[in-house]
């Protein structure tokens, strides 16, 4: 079965950190790039971070920049979100979402697992 | 960064059609997706490109495009597409950053 599952999230202290896991199965890891989106509780979808399939490119929201990092192991089939120096306004759930060019100027996020939730709060 | 732009709400009356759009600068290089997220589900893709549909999606959803407004439209809509509808593209300014509309609620009546 296709499918990622997350882990990791759960209560953080402000300032603490965190280390969420994505476990991809079931399609060829190491042949796709991967992102990090989260949703606030009753918010909207914000993209967070996104690694290319062989690690080579990286990227990040302004807002995370500089406290988080993303980081993949292909032979574990695996995407991970290091999470430090974190604020109440990082409290969401954290999605993985696997990311496809379906053609020319055309990026979507095809996958995506249930979450998992992160809670800042002291 | 850029921004897209999406009304906050819509009603559509059962079986009647419904079009969502979304606006932003980043629309004019890169083509929208469209997500369906059901209460307590992980988003759905939808619509991508000009009007394609994954596997499984109905063919009621249907998308269209033209210079900085992407729509989404829902031809017969039921009770189950009642829904937060979300677009998103990569972000014109910096390459590969991703943005999202703020999305739109369905209500299906």
């Amino acid at each position: 079965e296709v499918q990622l599952v997350e882990s990791g999230g759960g209560l953080v202290q402000p300032r603490g950190s965190l280390r969420l896991s994505c476990a991809a199965s079931g399609f060829t890891f190491n042949t796709y790039g991967m992102n990090w989106v989260r949703q606030a509780p009753g918010k909207g979808l914000e993209w967070v971070s996104y690694i290319s399939s062989t690690g080579g490119t990286i990227n990040y929201a302004d807002s995370v920049r500089g406290r988080f990092t993303i980081s993949r192991d292909n032979a574990q089939n695996s995407l991970y979100l290091q999470m430090n120096s974190l604020g109440a306004e990082d409290t969401a759930l954290y999605y993985c979402a696997r990311d496809v060019k379906m053609a020319i100027n055309q990026y979507v996020f095809d996958m995506w697992g249930q979450g998992t939730m992160v809670t800042v709060s002291s | 960064s850029s921004e897209l732009t999406q009304d906050p709400a819509v009603s559509v009356a059962l079986g009647q059609t419904v079009r969502i759009t979304c606006q932003g600068d980043s629309l004019r290089i890169y083509f929208a997706s469209w997500y369906q997220q059901k209460s307590g589900q992980a988003p759905l893709l939808v619509i991508y490109g000009k009007n394609n549909r994954p596997s499984g999606i109905p063919d009621r959803f249907s998308g269209s495009s033209s210079g900085n407004t992407a729509s989404l439209t829902i031809t017969g809509a039921q009770a189950e597409d009642e829904a937060d509808y979300y677009c998103s593209s990569r972000d014109s300014s910096v390459n590969p950053n991703y943005v999202f509309g703020a999305g739109t609620k369905v209500t299906v009546l």
